[in-house]
């Protein structure tokens, strides 16, 4: 099956610091992949639609200068959170889909960001 | 504009029963695709099963299967012969399969299920 790898699972950052997380997906080619963010108890959010070779499409209320999205290959997407603040602490989690007009989105294991 | 409902923040079903989480949608897509994801409390999201509002038949993989009534614009999921390895955070999701909304995935808040022995 599909397999989209995100890494790193956690980190622990300093308030001020930048924090880059990594999606690939491993065995197909993704031109479209999407980053979530969500908080405790809640459901995921669409942060930004990454598409290879483009800029970002960020969601409402996203901000773009904050949350730096790079979709450098076929296989790869960063997110790098800048600049990092407490409340920016969080569940990434990443997703890439693979063609077909019913596949599904293939999600990253998520990665756990606190800021102290 | 598409919105999910899952008005059961919580279940609980007995180990071997089934169980059935439910799942209302709203868009103005006039083909979409529904789909369910499986959180455990690792984080990840595991898929489980899709169904296609132009599919004829109502979806099944495995344990799974979609009890999909489009009149009705619902779409829910039933497990079968419920294991405790299915404790998790259940969310139900779809996307339109018109241009501009393909691949956006929409989700609602989700349903966690406890299964006891």
């Amino acid at each position: 099956g599909a397999v989209v790898s995100q890494h790193p699972s956690w980190v622990i950052c300093k308030s001020g610091t930048s924090v880059k997380i990594e999606c690939r997906s491993l065995d197909f080619q993704a031109t479209t992949m999407f980053w979530y963010r969500q908080f405790p108890k809640q459901s995921l959010m669409l942060m930004a639609t990454s598409n290879e070779g483009s800029k970002a499409t960020y969601e409402q209320g996203v901000e773009k200068d904050k949350f730096l999205i790079n979709h450098a290959s076929l296989t790869l997407s960063t997110l790098t959170v800048t600049s990092a603040h407490p409340e920016d602490s969080s569940f990434y989690i990443c997703s890439a889909q693979m063609a077909g007009y019913n596949s599904p989105l293939h999600f990253g294991n998520g990665t756990r960001l606190t800021v102290t | 504009a598409q919105k999910i409902t899952q008005t059961q923040p919580g279940m609980f079903v007995q180990e071997k029963e089934a169980v059935t989480l439910d799942c209302t949608y709203d868009t103005s897509d006039p083909s979409y695709g529904l789909f369910w994801y499986k959180q455990p409390s690792s984080g990840e999201m595991i898929f489980l099963i899709y169904q296609g509002s132009y599919d004829q038949q109502n979806a099944t993989e495995g344990r799974y299967s979609l009890n999909f009534q489009k009149a009705r614009k619902s779409a829910n999921l039933v497990i079968s012969a419920s294991q405790l390895g299915d404790s998790a955070m259940y969310f139900c999701a779809m996307r339109g399969l018109n241009t501009g909304t393909a691949s956006k995935l929409t989700f609602g808040t989700g349903t966690r299920l406890q299964v006891t022995l």
